[in-house]
């Protein structure tokens, strides 16, 4: 069964850098099947797509995030990573890692989630 | 950018009753188009793909129908476990994107 578990700080203090890491086990993560995802959620809010990385290290980004954003993979442990720089109050939220599938050109939601972690930008 | 509608924003149902859920896409999003279930301090999961096409061990009481931009998530007969929040989502081929709608809560009657 694959599982995803989300990694990092709860804490970061304004203006500073968030930093997570997503470790995948249970499953074939250097495959071309999959993009691996970021999803964050404010209290009480919806639901906003982060940005994406193919194993081989191709990525899309949020345009609305794009400018803070780097995600990246480490293939030998099974782990992709988010930066977004520059926090403020308004970056707190759960981030949740994400598998989403990905078939010639053919690409699938989200099947398989982390449980999330809250991160809370505060000074 | 597509922008995805969910309507309404909250409805109420009684256990047993048929739920109907709708989400508008600001421009055709083909079949593109997936409906997820959320609780309370758990991750989304997905119920819908493809428009219609139920996921891995989803219970035949969960349909989705549409294409274009009108798509609807009907709850056949509602179970307890049922009332959480519904979320859309458009997923697009190329270049790859993902564009969620602001929820639905189904709460009890």
């Amino acid at each position: 069964q694959l599982q995803l578990q989300e990694s990092g700080p709860g804490l970061v203090k304004p203006s500073e850098t968030l930093s997570l890491t997503c470790t995948v086990s249970g499953g074939s993560f250097s495959s071309s099947n999959y993009y691996w995802a970021w999803i964050r959620q404010p209290p009480g809010q919806g639901l906003e797509w982060i940005g994406s990385i193919y194993y081989s290290g191709g990525t899309n980004y949020n345009p609305s995030l794009k400018s803070r954003v780097t995600i990246s993979v480490d293939t030998s442990k099974n782990q992709f990573s988010l930066k977004l720089n520059s926090v403020t109050a308004a970056d707190t939220a759960v981030y949740y890692c994400a598998r989403q599938a990905w078939d010639g050109g053919h690409s699938y939601p989200f099947d398989y989630w982390g449980q999330g972690a809250l991160v809370t930008v505060s000074s | 950018e597509i922008v995805m509608t969910q309507s309404p924003a909250t409805l109420s149902v009684s256990p047993g009753e048929r739920a109907t859920l709708s989400c508008r896409a600001s421009q055709s999003v083909s079949s593109k188009l997936a409906w997820y279930q959320q609780k309370p301090g758990q991750a989304p999961r997905l119920l819908i793909y493809g428009a219609s096409t139920r996921a891995t061990g989803i219970p035949a009481r969960f349909s989705g129908s549409g294409s274009g931009t009108e798509f609807t998530l009907t709850i056949s007969s509602l179970q307890s476990e049922d009332f959480a929040v519904y979320y859309c989502q458009h997923y697009n081929n190329w270049p790859p994107s993902i564009t969620f709608g602001q929820g639905t809560r189904l709460e009890i009657k």
